[in-house]
């Protein structure tokens, strides 16, 4: 089955400053990419996501790259504010039959004012 | 439209009691999926229903634990007898799969403690 790996497990950055968290997968049949912030004691929330037949998606500050050949995404987010302060977690899908999402484990993400 | 509906947010038992949490779906999903979440396992997938039948339960830890899907606006995630180890946050979640979105919608979840 599909396994996604997520780097890093925790990030600390300075308000404003840019931040990048990494993801890799196994499945090379994997063609949905989505990406979920979760705040402290509340549910996760789609932010963004990212289909196979594309390489590049921006949504305001927060972007996603997708890299089919090395089988990994990233998620961009810049000019941090602390209200980013979250926990985010990468998935794939890999449709057919098996319709379940994979999940990271997800990073922790500070950013210091 | 309210989102994904759990109940309830918080349980308390005590062990070997039995603990019945409650998910309804956002109306029109035809998936269902059972997670739980800790902060050393982090987001496991229990189980997962399409058109209200269980596709894939290999994420149940054991006999203690059941889901049932009897119609597409409700399922429900059992544990009897509960134990100390499964105080955990529960979530559920639903998708529409068979569309272009295959993005999940979370419920609130239920934070469940064992004592």
């Amino acid at each position: 089955g599909e396994n996604v790996e997520q780097h890093p497990s925790t990030l600390s950055v300075q308000e404003g400053d840019s931040a990048v968290i990494k993801c890799t997968y196994s499945d090379s049949a994997s063609n949905y990419f989505p990406w979920y912030k979760q705040e402290l004691g509340k549910r996760p929330q789609l932010i963004i996501d990212i289909r196979s037949n594309v390489g590049e998606k921006k949504d305001q500050r927060i972007a996603v790259t997708l890299n089919k050949t090395a089988k990994h995404f990233s998620l961009h987010i810049t000019e941090t504010q602390p209200e980013d302060s979250a926990v985010y977690f990468c998935a794939a899908y890999s449709g057919g039959s098996n319709y379940k999402l994979t999940f990271g484990k997800g990073t922790l993400l500070t950013v210091n004012p | 439209d309210a989102g994904v509906i759990q109940s309830p947010r918080h349980e308390v038992t005590e062990m070997g009691q039995e603990v019945t949490l409650r998910c309804k779906p956002i109306s029109g999903h035809n998936s269902l999926f059972w997670y739980r979440q800790t902060m050393m396992r982090g987001l496991e997938l229990l189980i997962y229903f399409n058109n209200n039948v269980p596709i894939d339960d290999s994420g149940m830890p054991e006999d203690r634990f059941s889901a049932k899907m009897p119609n597409a606006s409700f399922s429900t995630l059992k544990i009897q007898p509960s134990e100390p180890r499964d105080s955990a946050v529960y979530f559920c979640a639903s998708s529409y799969l068979g569309g272009t979105n295959y993005g999940y919608t979370f419920g609130s979840g239920t934070r469940l403690t064992v004592v």
